[in-house]
Parts: structure tokens; C-alpha cells; sequence
């Protein structure tokens, strides 16, 4: 059975600062997916990491793949109240069929002025 | 163009009793997922739907739940004599082409009592 485990589950940090969310997966998958969900709202899609070595950034958040650890990373730069938001990110088990995905249990970011 | 609808938006259920729920996609969209959240836990793949076929339902439990997906109409996951296991966060997503980029809804959050 696959399994997605991030760490860490809570993060708490200060403005400004850098942190690091880490996804490992447990089995073979040429697909990843970060999102973003506020409380009581939708999943907010992020990113789809296709391939390994991929790297994709979107303002003050980079994500990258590392298909051969089964390994990716969603760092945070300079973190601001507005990134406050659980993240998960899910990879695809459908053999690339890309519609059966497994989340990670999500990591829950506060960031404190 | 209105996202993913789903409500309720909070169910709650004694045992023994019939949960329905219920997912518009967005406009244009043909494809639903359904993912059930239990607590402490990421969200896991249940069925996905196209308009009146059921494509693949791998995920869903072999008893008391079943999907749909009418020519016309929302999709409904149904639960029957719920127990108190089944209490989770429900969501559905959709997408217009096929396995695409899934599009999520806020959730229905089902307790059963």
C-alpha cells in the first residue's frame, strides 16, 4: 500500500524566517502534487512535479522532486501571515493514469508576525 | 464560474441511518472523485466518476457505500447505517477532460453519533 508520511505535521514560525516541508513516499510514482487548503475551504492546487529533478517556484514558496530518494520538499522563504494554511501534498498510484492520489496527513503552518 | 460545491458542508448522522452527499463540479466538468479524510489522516482516493459510469471505485468500502454520477444532477456518495467509524471529511473533486488537474470542493464534514 503506498503511504505519504510529511514532516513535520505542525509548524510554527516567525516572519521572515526560511522552513522546509518534507514529503517521502513509499513507492515508485512520476507524479507529485502540493496543495494548500484554508480552514473550512477548498484544496488549493500548487504545484505538479512531473519528473525527477523538477523544481517549480511560485513567489515565496520552491517545490522539488527527487524521484530516486521518493522524496520531495516544499521550502518557504521569508514566510509572511498570508502563507498561514495547512499543505499536503499527494502523489498519484494510478500508474500514471493520474486521477488515484494518496495525501500526506498535511502539515498545518502558522506563521507569527 | 463557481467551483466545486458540495453540502452539506456539515452532516450529522445517528448509527444505523442513511448519509447522502452531495458534489456539483465545476461548469463544464465531466470527471468526480470522491476522497474520504478520517481524522489524523491524509485524504485517500475512493471512486471516481464519469457521467453515468463509474470509471473506478477501488477505493471505496465493499459495503454500504455506493457513488453515482447521473446524466443530470450532482454526484452523490451514499452511506448506508453509518456508523461511527465512518465519521471523516468527505471530498469531492472534479475535472473536464479526464485524470487532469483535480479541482476540489470545501468538504462535507460527516459525524456520526
Amino acid at each position: 500500500e503506498l503511504k505519504v508520511e510529511q514532516n513535520p505535521l505542525f509548524l510554527s514560525m516567525q516572519e521572515g524566517k526560511n522552513y522546509t516541508i518534507y514529503c517521502n513516499y513509499s513507492t515508485t510514482s512520476d507524479r507529485l502534487y502540493w496543495y494548500r487548503q484554508d480552514p473550512g475551504k477548498s484544496l488549493e492546487s500548487l504545484f505538479v512535479l512531473l519528473s525527477n529533478g523538477a523544481v517549480k517556484q511560485e513567489g515565496r514558496l520552491m517545490a522539488s522532486l527527487d524521484t530516486k530518494a521518493r522524496l520531495s520538499t516544499l521550502h518557504i522563504t521569508a514566510a509572511v501571515h498570508d502563507l498561514s494554511a495547512t499543505y499536503f501534498c499527494a502523489v498519484d498510484k494510478s500508474g500514471g493514469s493520474n486521477y488515484k492520489l494518496t495525501f500526506g496527513k498535511g502539515t498545518l503552518l502558522t506563521v507569527n508576525p | 464560474n463557481a467551483g466545486v460545491m458540495q453540502n452539506p458542508r456539515h452532516l450529522v448522522r445517528r448509527r444505523g441511518q442513511e448519509a447522502r452527499l452531495r458534489c456539483s463540479p465545476m461548469k463544464g466538468h465531466s470527471h468526480v472523485y470522491w476522497y474520504r479524510q478520517l481524522p489524523e489522516e491524509g485524504l485517500k482516493f475512493m471512486v471516481y466518476l464519469q457521467k453515468e459510469n463509474i470509471i473506478d471505485e477501488s477505493g471505496m468500502p465493499k459495503e454500504r457505500f455506493s457513488a453515482e454520477f447521473p446524466k443530470e444532477g450532482p454526484s452523490i456518495l451514499r452511506i448506508q447505517q453509518v456508523v461511527r467509524g465512518d465519521s471523516a471529511a468527505y471530498f469531492c473533486a472534479s475535472s473536464p477532460h479526464g485524470p487532469d488537474t483535480q479541482y476540489f470542493g470545501p468538504g462535507t464534514r460527516l459525524t456520526v453519533l
